[in-house]
Parts: structure tokens; C-alpha cells; sequence
């Protein structure tokens, strides 16, 4: 069964500290994988995509890696902001046009 | 500016009565899905639509239909609505489903079946 968990389910972090959001994918089969920002009450924004060929995309503070091997990426947050307190979402991609979401990471920093 | 859109954002209905969660795209996407987010259980894809008049099962598509008969639109309909279709519903679009691009997610829509 294609299955994606994120850990942790929450951090709470002081403002300037770097951090790392999990996602682990059971099937290494993905097209891409997808990190989304989510505000309370608000839809989805894309942050990152990896393609399955790629190791990283960075964009600002945010970079994320792609280990398909081992069925694992990881969100790096530089120097975290008040401003950067949402839940984070990962989605892994399939053959079946399938997109499966881990059950996200509520992130707050606070000053 | 690239936007998906749904209508209604909140609604509250009362159990059996029929009704459709309207979803427009300006970006000229072939791909489009509905998902639910439910506590503890995050998105679950209920249809996706590759292209106009092309349609398919997501994980949850028991209690919904959907159509496409424009590449603009892709509607939701509960044709009898139980309290446990409770939930936020989000419609999202991309390019082409195979390809690697960027999925776009509208606002969501708030329902409460009672």
C-alpha cells in the first residue's frame, strides 16, 4: 500500500533556528514529490517540487532533497521566521496520476 | 493570475438535499481532482479528470460524482449528502497529470451535512 508519513506532527521552534521536516514514501516508484504550505483555513500552496530524477530544489530559505532509495525527503527551513508557522505537507506523485499526502507537520515559531 | 476557484467556501445542508461545489480554473489545465482534508487523516483524492469527458476513482469517491464537460470546470456533486461528507473539500489543477508540474489548489470549501 503507497503510504506517506510525515514526522514530526508538530515543532515548535524559536525564531532564527534551522530546522528539518520528514517525509517518508513506502512505494519508491514516485514520479515527484511535492512540499505544500498550509494556513489555517486556507488551500494549498506549492513550495517545492523534486522531479524522481532530481536530488534537490532549493528556493529561498527552503531546500528540499529526494532520497527515492531509501523512500525519504526532507524540508530544510533556514534561519525560521514568525511568518513561516503553518502546517507543511508532502505529496508523493505515481504512475496511477495518483498524488498521496502525508497527514503534514503544524510548524510554529514563535519570537 | 492563475487561480483555481470554488464556490460555495462554506455551506452548511441538511442530509438528502443534492448539492454541487463548483470548481474553475484560468490556467488552461488538462488535470484536475477534488480532495477532502478530515482530521488525523489528511487529503484523500475523491476524482480526478485528465481531460474534458475523462474521469476516475480517486481513494474516496463513494457518496460523489463529478463531470467535465469543460476544461475550465470541474464540478462536485453529493446527490444524497450524509454527515460524515462533513469535511473541507479542495480542488486542484495542473498542466498534464503525467508531468512533473506544479499542482495549484483553490481555497477550499467548507461543508456541514446535518
Amino acid at each position: 500500500k503507497q503510504e506517506v508519513t510525515q514526522i514530526p506532527a508538530a515543532l515548535s521552534v524559536p525564531e532564527g533556528e534551522n530546522l528539518v521536516l520528514n517525509c517518508s514514501f513506502t512505494d519508491s516508484a514516485i514520479y515527484n514529490l511535492q512540499w505544500f504550505r498550509q494556513d489555517p483555513g486556507k488551500g494549498l500552496t506549492s513550495l517545492l517540487l523534486i522531479q524522481s530524477s532530481q536530488r534537490e530544489q532549493t528556493s529561498g530559505r527552503l531546500n528540499a532533497s529526494l532520497d527515492k532509495s531509501s523512500g525519504r525527503s526532507t524540508l530544510y527551513i533556514a534561519a525560521s521566521q514568525p511568518g513561516d508557522s503553518a502546517t507543511y505537507l508532502c505529496a508523493a506523485r505515481y504512475n496511477t496520476d495518483k498524488l498521496i499526502f502525508g497527514t503534514g507537520t503544524r510548524l510554529q515559531v514563535f519570537p | 493570475e492563475a487561480q483555481v476557484t470554488q464556490n460555495p467556501r462554506y455551506l452548511i445542508t441538511v442530509t438528502g438535499k443534492k448539492l454541487t461545489v463548483t470548481c474553475s480554473q484560468n490556467m488552461n489545465h488538462e488535470y484536475m481532482s477534488w480532495y477532502r482534508q478530515d482530521p488525523g487523516l489528511g487529503l484523500r483524492q475523491i476524482y480526478y479528470s485528465m481531460n474534458v469527458e475523462v474521469t476516475d476513482k480517486g481513494d474516496v469517491p463513494e457518496g460523489y460524482k463529478v463531470s467535465r464537460k469543460e476544461k475550465r470546470n470541474f464540478p462536485l456533486i453529493l446527490e444524497s449528502p450524509s454527515p460524515n461528507q462533513t469535511s473541507l473539500y479542495f480542488c486542484a489543477s495542473s498542466s498534464t497529470g503525467y508531468s512533473g508540474n506544479t499542482i495549484y489548489f483553490g481555497e477550499g470549501s467548507w461543508l456541514t451535512v446535518v
